[in-house]
């Protein structure tokens, strides 16, 4: 499809166990954000990749998490050790000039 | 430091009549401004934008009007329709370039009732 695709689409894990979540951005796009909602909360933004620029980490909320993106592919977020309140729906977005688009997030559960 | 917000956690209107969703943003620097529509389950799908060297911008049923002076923005949609139930995220890019980082506000949650 030309869509950003975020795999799994659904993850449970126990507490403490490290998670990897995976976007594929539109072909083409140079901008790739992570960002994630808690039930009831708004966007949180997570990261912000732009082309060759050093990655906007601002939004991270611990050392437990990271992300990678390949030149202008795929992403990966990963979350170490995880903690309940990691719980969230993990969404990517891909954009190429002002409007961005959404994949359709990763709901993460953790036990 | 919420640099958009929707004040309004949700609304609730009736079919055939206005929705006004309403935005203030703080950061002086933004100068493009865009509407998100989500479904449960689904991803933020991109519905109308508006540059600030703009008052209005026109869709259809949506109208974005920006007021700069204010810091404000406001989504119209005219007439409401059941399917436009859903959440409603403003957002905010700073910079006049396509690089700017999107700032989302916290989404107002539209019922409209039949």
């Amino acid at each position: 499809g030309a869509g950003v695709s975020q795999s799994p689409s659904n993850k449970v894990t126990e507490k403490g166990k490290d998670v990897e979540l995976r976007c594929d951005p539109i072909s083409g796009h140079t901008a790739l954000y992570w960002y994630r909602q808690r039930l009831g909360q708004g966007l949180e933004f997570l990261i912000y990749f732009q082309g060759n620029s050093a990655p906007d980490k601002s939004g991270l909320p611990s050392d437990r998490f990271s992300a990678e993106r390949t030149g202008e592919s795929v992403s990966t977020l990963t979350i170490q050790r995880t903690q309940q309140e990691d719980s969230a729906v993990y969404l990517c977005a891909s954009s190429l000039g002002f409007s961005a688009f959404f994949g359709q997030g990763t709901r993460l559960t953790v036990v | 430091d919420q640099q958009v917000k929707q004040n309004s956690p949700s609304l609730s209107v009736q079919e055939g009549r206005i929705s006004i969703l309403n935005c203030d943003y703080t950061n002086s620097m933004f100068d493009y401004f865009l509407w998100y529509k989500k479904y449960p389950a689904e991803g933020p799908t991109f519905l109308i934008s508006i540059s600030s060297i703009k008052d209005k911008n026109e869709d259809g049923r949506f109208t974005v009007f920006l007021n700069k002076s204010a810091k404000h923005l406001s989504l119209h949609i005219v007439p409401s329709q059941p399917g436009d139930s859903a959440v409603y995220f403003c957002a905010a890019i700073a910079g006049g370039t396509s690089y700017g980082k999107l700032t989302f506000g916290q989404g107002t949650i539209l019922t409209v009732h039949p």
